[in-house]
């Protein structure tokens, strides 16, 4: 079945960096544009950073730019998000999604999530 | 950079009807989504471009968007859609096009 599994989440000191992955499968990866998302604990959802299908667009929120890089490999059916810099205020679950089909500007196939936590 | 505003929370009896807003500067010439998350888990798009549905979701769940607002409508309400809701667009309208939710809603079904 159409599935997203997010990993790489963890305990990491401010300042440090952590590489998250979002493996696909059940359709055809390299057709979909691909976003992360993450929640803050108790908090709303925060749209991170997209990227397009063949990778050569990318997008990021102001709060993560110059500090976060969005990537894939189509290959392996595989999203990643390299996190340098990190600070407390990115503790989240970070969730990868998938554009939907039938409206591009909406995510119809999230994954579970991956916790991220910043502390000392 | 564009806000979405909604209400924290909406109560309702069961079997009535729930309406969530979704207030943003001329939102209805936008496309407006909207999620339903439930505790501990991921979201699930419930309304797409603003009153369609994706498939298997309930035809008691229904959206319009016009103005500044946006609205999610839940008809017969039902305990199972206690959760937060969240409405979300694409803002191209800026020097570098991004995704905008909205702080979301709390659902209580008394």
């Amino acid at each position: 079945q159409v599935q997203l599994v997010e990993s790489g989440g963890g305990l990491v000191k401010p300042g440090g960096s952590l590489r998250l992955s979002c493996a696909a499968s059940g359709f055809t990866f390299s057709d979909y544009y691909m976003s992360w998302i993450r929640q803050a604990p108790g908090k709303g959802l925060e749209w991170v950073s997209y990227i397009s299908s063949s990778g050569s667009t990318i997008y990021y929120a102001d709060s993560v730019k110059g500090r976060f890089t969005i990537s894939r490999d189509n290959a392996k059916n595989s999203l990643y998000l390299q996190m340098n810099s990190l600070r407390a205020e990115d503790t989240a679950v970070y969730y990868c999604a998938r554009e939907f089909s039938s409206s591009p500007d909406a995510f119809d196939i999230w994954g579970q999530g991956t916790m991220v936590t910043v502390s000392s | 950079s564009y806000v979405l505003t909604q209400p924290p929370s909406v109560s309702v009896a069961p079997g009535q009807t729930a309406r969530i807003t979704c207030g943003g500067n001329n939102i209805g010439s936008k496309s407006v989504h909207w999620y339903q998350q439930k505790p501990g888990q991921a979201p699930v798009l419930v309304v797409y471009d603003d009153s369609d549905r994706p498939s298997g979701i309930p035809e008691r769940f229904s959206g319009s968007n016009s103005g500044n607002t946006a609205t999610l409508t839940i008809s017969r309400v039902e305990a199972g859609d206690e959760a937060d809701y969240y409405c979300q667009v694409w803002d191209s309208s800026s020097d570098h096009p991004h995704v905008v939710f909205g702080g979301g809603t709390k659902l209580t079904v008394l």
